[in-house]
């Protein structure tokens, strides 16, 4: 079946290091996003990619980055520059004109 | 002014209760309009989306009325498995080729109560 695969579940990072969040998608859909969902708020978007190779800054988009090398894939980044990186991680896609996104099952990010 | 506001919650409900939720949204030029419902800590998933017409989906009735840029959610008949949060979604950005940004609302908890 089709879906969206996020990895690992759960990540624990120290002060100091950049961690990769993995997300990758068999839909064939062309766009691409990553969101942050922090306790009893609502998803903020990080980074969106529409095509390979071309991606776009979101509303929360500092301390965080993204690359987008194949249609599959579209890994999140998140340095040492983003301060509170504690929060629940979800990347979504979506094909072309479709108006809904299709959710990956979400990352954890804990800073110990 | 917020994007997309819904009511704050929480709400708990009996079994068998009927129970509305509401949002508002900012943007006119909005398109398109979805309710998410999203379990503890698990991944939103698309409930229904919402039609100019209203639409009803067994139990679950969403109404959209544009003058006043306002999108509800009726639920019938609560059920135990009811319980989450539900999100309501506008998409009103267009993000280049085609494709579309969703602006999420935070969302409102419902706990169906035995």
């Amino acid at each position: 079946d089709g879906g969206i695969t996020q990895s690992p579940k759960y990540l624990f990072r120290k002060e100091g290091q950049n961690v990769t969040l993995s997300c990758e998608q068999n839909l064939n859909h062309d766009a691409m996003y990553w969101y942050r969902q922090d306790p009893g708020q609502g998803l903020r978007l990080i980074y969106y990619s529409q095509i390979v190779n071309d991606f776009q800054k979101g509303d929360i988009a500092e301390g965080y980055s993204v690359s987008r090398e194949k249609k599959e894939s579209f890994p999140l980044t998140v340095t040492s520059a983003q301060k509170n990186p504690t929060a629940f991680y979800l990347c979504a896609s979506t094909k072309g004109r479709a108006r809904y996104y299709t959710f990956g099952s979400g990352t954890r990010l804990t800073v110990v | 002014r917020k994007e997309v506001e819904q009511d704050p919650g929480p709400f708990n409900v009996p079994e068998g209760a009927t129970v509305a939720f509401n949002c508002t949204y900012s943007n006119s030029a909005s398109q398109s309009f979805f309710w998410y419902r999203q379990d503890c800590r698990k991944e939103p998933k698309l409930l229904m989306s919402v039609y100019s017409s209203g639409n009803e989906d067994g139990r679950f009735t969403a109404q959209l009325n544009r003058a006043s840029q306002y999108i509800s959610l009726l639920i019938r008949d609560s059920k135990l498995s009811d319980s989450a949060t539900y999100l309501c979604v506008v998409n009103g950005i267009e993000a280049g080729a085609g494709s579309y940004q969703l602006t999420f609302g935070k969302g409102t908890k419902l706990s169906v109560i035995p």
